[in-house]
């Protein structure tokens, strides 16, 4: 089957680095995604990669690495506002549709 | 306003009740989705339609039914709601030109069945 795995929590100070990874088993996708959710929100869209690398937008950082099935989210410069829940997610090739991880919860402390 | 926007917001039911979830949006959108959020669980994807004539099941669909009535609106039903269908419910749309696939979600629909 399909699956991706996330750690549920994940704690850190304000103004510092984090990194959130994903790790996937599928038989074929275009690229990761990831989006943030805040408590009673609707999730929203951060970034993709399509091809092995990292990307970057901001304070944001997402990696990919096809050939160890693995991806991850670097937030920099930790805010308050970024205590959110992260969610990993794949387009499958086999009708397009995406699927998500289960979801990591950030704690941003002062 | 929204982009898209889902109704009801909140509804509590009662076991073997018939619900329906509407979704409509304004992008312009070919493809629409439906999402159930459960708390350690993520979003899992209940039926995906890609326009008005087709309609593909997602990995949890049994017990719920979709109707793509329009281009801009796509409905969730429940026939028989139970409670573990209890959970919050995401309306999404993407652009089929759009590489990254980007999905745009709606405010969510929390559906309580008692």
């Amino acid at each position: 089957g399909q699956s991706l795995e996330q750690p549920s929590e994940v704690t850190a100070v304000e103004g510092a680095i984090v990194q959130i990874n994903c790790t996937y088993q599928t038989s074929g996708f275009y690229g990761l995604s990831w989006y943030q959710q805040h408590d009673g929100g609707a999730p929203t869209f951060l970034s993709y990669n399509a091809l092995d690398g990292l990307e970057e937008t901001g304070r944001f950082s997402s990696f990919l690495s096809r050939s160890d099935s693995y991806g991850y989210l670097l937030l920099q410069e930790l805010q308050m506002k970024d205590s959110a829940s992260y969610f990993c997610a794949v387009r499958l090739t086999g009708g397009f549709k995406t699927i998500f991880g289960a979801g990591t919860r950030l704690f941003v402390k002062a | 306003d929204a982009d898209v926007t889902q109704t009801p917001r909140n509804r509590i039911t009662k076991t073997g009740k018939r619900i329906m979830l509407e979704c409509s949006q304004t992008k312009g959108h070919d493809r629409m989705y439906w999402y159930r959020q459960d708390p350690g669980l993520g979003l899992r994807l209940i039926y995906y339609s890609f326009d008005v004539k087709d309609i593909n099941k997602g990995e949890i669909s049994d017990g719920y039914s979709v109707s793509r009535q329009a281009q801009a609106k796509f409905s969730l039903s429940l026939e028989s709601a139970i409670p573990n269908q209890t959970a919050l419910y995401f309306c999404a749309t993407s652009d089929y030109q759009q590489v990254t696939g980007e999905l745009f979600f709606g405010e969510g629909s929390r559906l309580t069945v008692l």
